[in-house]
């Protein structure tokens, strides 16, 4: 099965940079997503990672290692509409995602 | 618009009764998989179809079935509702196989929100 684990909450301030964790345990791995969700919408897709480092994506990157399972998404130049949920996801062998709790951003002015 | 298109997109219903929500996935994909998400929680997968033919099963009670029919939509039927069924639910398209679309993951609706009164 799978397990992943965030951070519940996070709080950071417009212009900043906020590193979002996420921790997993998984039986064969097929990489792992990031999704951002607002409140009410659909999750929009951000990033994939499947192997090890870093992936850059204009203010959005991801990192990955899978020794440690674990991955987080930084975010740059924070700005006011980058507050919604962010949600780590790994697939199963069957192309199914298995989301984590997610982790509820709010940037302050 | 993503392409995956759900109806109704909000759904007022009364315990007991029953309810069908409606996935178009976005052309040319297969597999279509449903979410529920209740309130402050995760996303929990639900069920997957391909090509019309049950994949895979998750959290899913035994009141809710679906299926998906030869044009590739499907429908989530919901019954004997409760009032904890209230939630977001989702459906989201990908296409032919794991190996072509891990990398793009799912394109998801904008979801149905019922709320069981």
């Amino acid at each position: 099965g799978q397990n992943i684990d965030q951070p519940t909450e996070m709080t950071a301030t417009e212009g900043a940079i906020v590193q979002i964790n996420c921790t997993y345990q998984t039986s064969g791995f097929n990489g792992l997503f990031w999704y951002q969700q607002h409140a009410g919408e659909a999750p929009t897709f951000l990033s994939y990672n499947v192997l090890d480092g870093l992936e850059e994506k204009g203010r959005f990157s991801s990192f990955l290692s899978r020794s440690k399972g674990y991955s987080y998404l930084l975010l740059k130049e924070l700005q006011m509409k980058d507050s919604a949920s962010y949600l780590c996801a790994v697939p199963d062998g069957a192309n199914n995602l298995f989301f984590g709790t997610g982790t509820r951003l709010t940037v302050i002015p | 618009d993503s392409g995956v298109t759900q109806t109704p997109k909000h759904l007022i219903t009364a315990t007991g009764q029953r309810v069908t929500l409606r996935c178009s996935p976005r052309s040319g994909d297969l597999s279509v998989y449903w979410y529920q998400q209740s309130l402050d929680q995760g996303l929990q997968f639900l069920i997957q179809y391909y090509n019309g033919e049950e994949r895979a099963k998750g959290n899913i009670l035994e009141r809710f079935s679906a299926q998906q029919f030869p044009d590739l939509h499907s429908e989530l039927n919901l019954s004997s509702l409760e009032l904890g069924d209230s939630a977001l639910y989702f459906c989201a398209s990908s296409g032919s196989g794991p190996d072509r679309d891990t990398n793009y993951g799912y394109t998801f609706g904008s979801g149905t929100r019922l709320t069981v009164v």
